[in-house]
């Protein structure tokens, strides 16, 4: 089944510690995207990356780090989370560049306490 | 950048009459406006897109209007029913790799 894996769904911790959340695409996909949903505010793009060891800012990329090292995952990696990074967070994928579909996964809850 | 701005933020319709909601973008070179849904929990998905060089599309009970002159278009839902009821995304892209997203609406269709 094609589909987009994130993990974990759900995590609470402490601010500073370090954490990361996995993404990967079974659809060969070349470009890939995190995303942060804050209510009232939509879906913001924290990073994209067109390709592996290809990655560019979004509109939120402050306080995040993404790798490209094979072209079906894309780590999102919060390296002293603060509070203000609770969020929902989502990885999605599409064909090539960002004007396709987006697949999105799941989803992943974040709370920074 | 693109800046979208999707209204309004919520809607409440019976069941059976038709919804519509709209949005603006700022950016003349976007080219790629597509809609999501996402229902309560779950993740946005895509209902229906559109390309600049179309300016209608429908899918069933769903269409989509675009008016590339006054940079904005518009989702239409017609005999609402209330599985429909979700937050709809509205978004654009020029293909520079991003895209953007409105704030979304909630849409409830009261049966």
């Amino acid at each position: 089944e094609a589909q987009v894996t994130q993990n974990p769904r759900y995590l609470i911790t402490v601010t500073g510690k370090k954490l990361t959340v996995t993404c990967s695409q079974n659809m060969n996909h070349e470009y890939m995207s995190w995303y942060r949903q804050d209510p009232g505010l939509g879906l913001r793009q924290i990073y994209y990356s067109m390709n592996v060891e290809v990655t560019d800012k979004g509109d939120v990329p402050e306080g995040y780090k993404v790798s490209r090292k094979e072209k079906r995952n894309f780590p999102l990696i919060l390296e002293s989370p603060s509070p203000n990074q609770t969020s929902l967070y989502f990885c999605a994928s599409s064909l090539w560049v960002g004007n396709q579909p987006q697949h999105f996964g799941d989803g992943t809850r974040l709370s920074i306490l | 950048g693109e800046n979208v701005e999707q209204h309004p933020s919520t809607l409440s319709v019976q069941e059976g009459d038709s919804a519509v909601i709209k949005c603006t973008y700022s950016d003349s070179a976007s080219n790629y406006f597509p809609w999501y849904k996402q229902e309560l929990g779950k993740r946005p998905q895509l209902i229906i897109d559109i390309r600049s060089n179309v300016g209608e599309k429908k899918d069933q009970r769903i269409a989509v209007t675009l008016n590339k002159t006054a940079k904005h278009f518009s989702l239409h839902i017609t005999e609402t029913q209330p599985e429909d009821s979700a937050v709809y995304f509205c978004a654009a892209s020029s293909g520079n790799n991003d895209m953007r997203f409105g704030a979304g609406t909630r849409l409830t269709v009261k049966p």
